[in-house]
């Protein structure tokens, strides 16, 4: 079945770890994005790539990196983990083709840092 | 930057219609989307407007005034499952969203 995946499910972290979030998509969407989900706050995109080997960031990227290899695989890595972080993340990825551009969302992954 | 404000909550009988608003602060525009989000789950495209008027997909209607700054989304024959958070989102000219906070709906029966 076409879609997103994310990995893992859920996660809980001591501070100070590091930590990768992945992220699979198989639509052959040439943008993916990377948003956390805070209580009240909403969405808020981290980092996005509008292709293959480019990357940008979002309006939240402190402490947060990603790369984009390949077209399927948008990984975001936190290189030392604090509790600020804990959220909920999203990956996304659109099609720049599309009629709309709208863009998909995967089931999320929950993390704690502790 | 974009700066977007939606109601934190409604609540609305199962049958009837809830109205949405969405007004927006935008320093690039390139279309309106509405997405739905159950507890605990992703979100899910509703609609897009990017030019002034109303698109309707049966059950839910989505409007767009681009001088106006404003949208709504039109919920008609609540049902039970229509219980969720609804999300009014603007893209900029780098195909980047920016999303509302959320508006909670819960329908009673």
């Amino acid at each position: 079945i076409a879609g997103i995946t994310q990995a893992p499910t859920s996660q809980i972290l001591a501070a100070g770890r590091r930590m990768t979030l992945r992220c699979t998509q198989d639509m052959r969407h040439n943008a993916m994005y990377w948003y956390r989900q805070d209580l009240g706050l909403g969405l808020r995109l981290i980092h996005y790539s509008n292709t293959a080997g480019t990357t940008g960031k979002g309006e939240v990227p402190d402490g947060y990196s990603v790369s984009r290899a390949n077209t399927d695989d948008f990984p975001l890595t936190l290189a030392s983990a604090v509790p600020s972080q804990t959220s909920v993340y999203f990956c996304a990825s659109s099609d720049s083709a599309g009629a709309n551009h709208e863009q998909f969302f995967g089931p999320g992954t929950r993390l704690t840092v502790l | 930057g974009q700066n977007i404000d939606q109601p934190t909550e409604m609540t609305a009988t199962e049958g009837a219609i809830v109205q949405i608003n969405c007004t927006y602060q935008t320093s690039g525009f390139n279309g309106l989307f509405w997405y739905q989000q159950h507890a605990g789950e992703a979100p899910t495209f509703l609609s897009y407007n990017v030019l002034d008027g109303l698109e309707e997909k049966g059950r839910f209607s989505s409007f767009l005034s681009r001088s106006k700054g404003y949208s709504y989304l039109l919920l008609k024959e609540l049902q039970m499952k229509d219980s969720a958070s609804y999300l009014c989102a603007v893209r900029d000219g780098d195909y980047k969203l920016s999303f509302g906070a959320g508006t909670t709906v819960t329908v009673r029966a």
